[in-house]
């Protein structure tokens, strides 16, 4: 089955500091991978589209200074949290679109739960 | 009014009941349509997906698309405890995928 390692599952870290997360899709080529935020109890928001490449798309809201994304290989994306706050503690999935599958099907990773003190 | 409309509950069924949870779509373009199983603190897990309309069986789930009424169905047979999470529904246009807001079950022993 399709494979996404998130890592890491778990960061705590001080305030000011940056926070690097990487996607790697284990077993398939993803050229898009998204990255979501989820806050306790909620839906998945959607932050950025990744394209292998090219610059990643943000949605409304959110601060591309303050997340900054890299998809450099088919394979890994990275998400960077910059000058960290209290209230960017939050839990951060990112998932990749197989392109073998006609790039309908998201494969999640297992999350990264960030707290920053 | 969302695209994808999806009962938050949450649901409580006792063990080896069976389970419905449904999501309505407003979007006719849609293609393909995934369910996800998230436990607590973990990503989103692909259950199963569908291209057309009908059922599609994999154990215990069952998967089921109307495409007439933009209605799409995960039953669950024989619940067990470890079925407790949350579910969430997704569909797909042009390779952009929409996402319910999700339903949480819990299945008592």
């Amino acid at each position: 089955g399709a494979v996404v390692s998130q890592h890491p599952s778990r960061v705590i870290c001080k305030s000011g500091t940056s926070v690097k997360i990487e996607c790697r899709s284990l077993d398939f080529q993803a050229t898009t991978m998204f990255w979501y935020r989820q806050f306790p109890k909620q839906s998945l928001m959607l932050m950025a589209t990744s394209n292998e490449g090219s610059k990643a798309t943000y949605e409304q809201g959110v601060e591309k200074d303050k997340f900054l994304i890299n998809h450099a290989s088919l394979t890994l994306s990275t998400l960077t949290v910059t000058s960290a706050h209290p209230e960017d503690s939050s839990f951060y999935i990112c998932s990749a679109r197989a392109d073998s599958q006609g790039k309908n099907i998201q494969y999640f990773g297992a999350g990264t739960r960030l707290s920053v003190l | 009014q969302k695209e994808v409309e999806q009962d938050p509950g949450p649901l409580s069924v006792p063990e080896g009941a069976i389970v419905s949870l449904n999501c309505t779509y407003s979007n006719s373009a849609f293609q393909y349509f995934m369910w996800y199983r998230q436990y607590s603190r973990k990503g989103p897990e692909l259950l199963m997906y569908t291209y057309s309309s009908g059922n599609k069986e994999d154990g215990r789930f069952t998967a089921q698309v109307d495409k007439s009424s933009k209605y799409i169905s995960l039953f669950i047979r024989d619940s067990q405890p470890s079925d407790s999470a949350t579910y969430l529904c997704a569909m797909t246009n042009a390779g952009k995928s929409t996402f319910g807001d999700g339903t949480t079950l819990t299945v008592k022993p």
